[in-house]
């Protein structure tokens, strides 16, 4: 049973560029989170996807958003990157509405 | 606002020795709290949560937490600490609220665990 799993692992871009991160849940599992992980601090929650529909949100610009599609999977878009969003992103999955999260192994996005 | 803090960057220990990683938490309502520990470039693996229950909590590699609501405290423990447990911890809490699990797991700085020879 293939845990999350995330693509690219690494990915580098230009300010102002958009990139797509995307994100595959554990099977069984309904419900996505997308956390930012900035160097040296604690997962930011960005938001959650449940049933293809963003569910709760954290304190992100609209620049970040998000998709799931039918079969769960999920991407995180963000455009007009600033250095700033360089980070490792982390998507997690549930179980529907329980409490354990799975987290996948991050994708590392850096922005020149 | 709920929170959550580690107050050590880091904790170092001798293998073989008792371990603590400390948290504490701010939250209303009930707390759902959380330990995930992150080895470097890697995603949180799970260690263990306290839902309701037992205020001792077990859960992998060994691992345990007591839950201590009046101190507001969940602190990580290890009676004998490994070289291999040299990671980095972090406490989580997912807060409740009226209309159930927010989903929304509120994360502390973390707090770098290194275990020596």
């Amino acid at each position: 049973d293939a845990g999350v799993t995330q693509s690219p692992t690494h990915l580098i871009k230009t300010r102002g560029q958009q990139v797509t991160l995307r994100c595959s849940p554990k099977s069984g599992h309904d419900t996505v989170s997308w956390y930012q992980q900035a160097l040296g601090q604690g997962p930011q929650f960005i938001f959650q996807y449940y049933e293809e529909e963003e569910r709760q949100r954290g304190n992100f610009p609209d620049r970040f958003s998000g998709h799931q599609f039918p079969n769960y999977s999920s991407e995180l878009n963000v455009n007009a990157l600033l250095l700033g969003d360089s980070a490792l992103y982390l998507c997690a999955s549930t179980p529907g509405f329980t409490y354990e999260q799975y987290f996948g192994p991050g994708t590392r996005l850096t922005v020149t | 606002a709920q929170s959550v803090a580690q107050p050590e960057d880091q904790v170092n220990v001798a293998e073989g020795n008792p371990l603590t990683v400390k948290c504490t938490y701010s939250v209303s309502g009930n707390p759902y709290l959380f330990w995930y520990v992150q080895y470097p470039n890697r995603g949180l693996q799970f260690l263990l949560k306290y839902i309701t229950g037992d205020n001792l909590v077990k859960g992998s590699y060994g691992f345990e937490a007591e839950f201590n609501k009046s101190q507001t405290s969940f602190h990580l423990k290890k009676p004998s600490a490994l070289v291999s447990d040299s990671a980095l911890y972090f406490c989580a809490v997912i807060f409740e609220h009226g209309s159930g699990n927010t989903g929304k797991l509120i994360f502390g700085q973390g707090t770098t665990l290194q275990v020596k020879p």
